[in-house]
């Protein structure tokens, strides 16, 4: 297996914009997170799902963020519109089920100018 | 709530020094804990794991043992390289598949 697969790993986009950041899990792995890095506020969990359905997405910090999972093997999270205050990496990752690892991507670097 | 406290680096050592990245943690119920680590330009990999009290993780020569009694899961290696050089993450997980992470440790070791 590949691994957990993000796409793009690097992102540049104006002020503004529609920003859709794109993960395709695991195959067989029916826990999906988005996660957010930066160096003020750490590793941050925006939000998780389980068989494709949306489970907790408390850490969405606004509306301006979606996220959808239409089947087993995709998931985006979309910014519109985005601010430069969204620049972060953001992680896909996937686990299995309760009590096992979770799988990271890449990551995306996005910067919002 | 659950939480993850970890020491604040960076941690500078001399290759071949011995590494101990403290962790302590607050959870309800019997959580597992987790070391991950991420090397620059990465996602974070699992370093090592351990899902009940008094069990030992290990991997690449990093060991970290849960300890209920002092609600610690610490980190070590004998002899560091150069190579190990990341940020080494503890995280915990209560069984809502919500992994916990405590802010991160910069470890740098130089030759």
């Amino acid at each position: 297996d590949a691994g957990v697969i993000q796409s793009p790993r690097h992102e540049v986009t104006e002020m503004g914009q529609e920003v859709t950041l794109r993960c395709k899990p695991i195959s067989g792995h029916d826990y999906l997170f988005w996660y957010r890095q930066t160096m003020m506020r750490g590793l941050e969990l925006l939000i998780y799902f389980n068989n494709n359905v949306p489970i907790d997405d408390s850490g969405m910090p606004e509306d301006r963020f979606s996220a959808k999972m239409p089947n087993a093997s995709f998931s985006t999270l979309k910014i519109q519109p985005s601010e430069p205050r969204d620049s972060a990496v953001y992680f896909c990752a996937c686990s299995q089920s309760w009590n096992t690892e979770a799988f990271f991507g890449q990551g995306t670097r996005l910067t919002v100018v | 709530g659950n939480s993850v406290t970890q020491m604040e680096g960076p941690v500078t050592l001399s290759e071949e020094a011995f590494l101990t990245i403290n962790c302590t943690y607050t959870a309800t119920g019997y959580p597992s804990l987790f070391w991950y680590v991420q090397y620059p330009g990465e996602g974070l990999q699992l370093l090592l794991k351990a899902t009940k009290a008094d069990d030992k993780g290990s991997n690449k020569g990093f060991e970290a043992t849960y300890r209920k009694e002092t609600t610690s899961f610490h980190l070590e290696k004998g002899s560091v390289q150069v190579s190990d050089s990341a940020v080494y993450f503890c995280a915990l997980n209560t069984g809502f598949q919500k992994l916990v992470f405590g802010t991160g440790t910069r470890l740098l070791v130089s030759p």
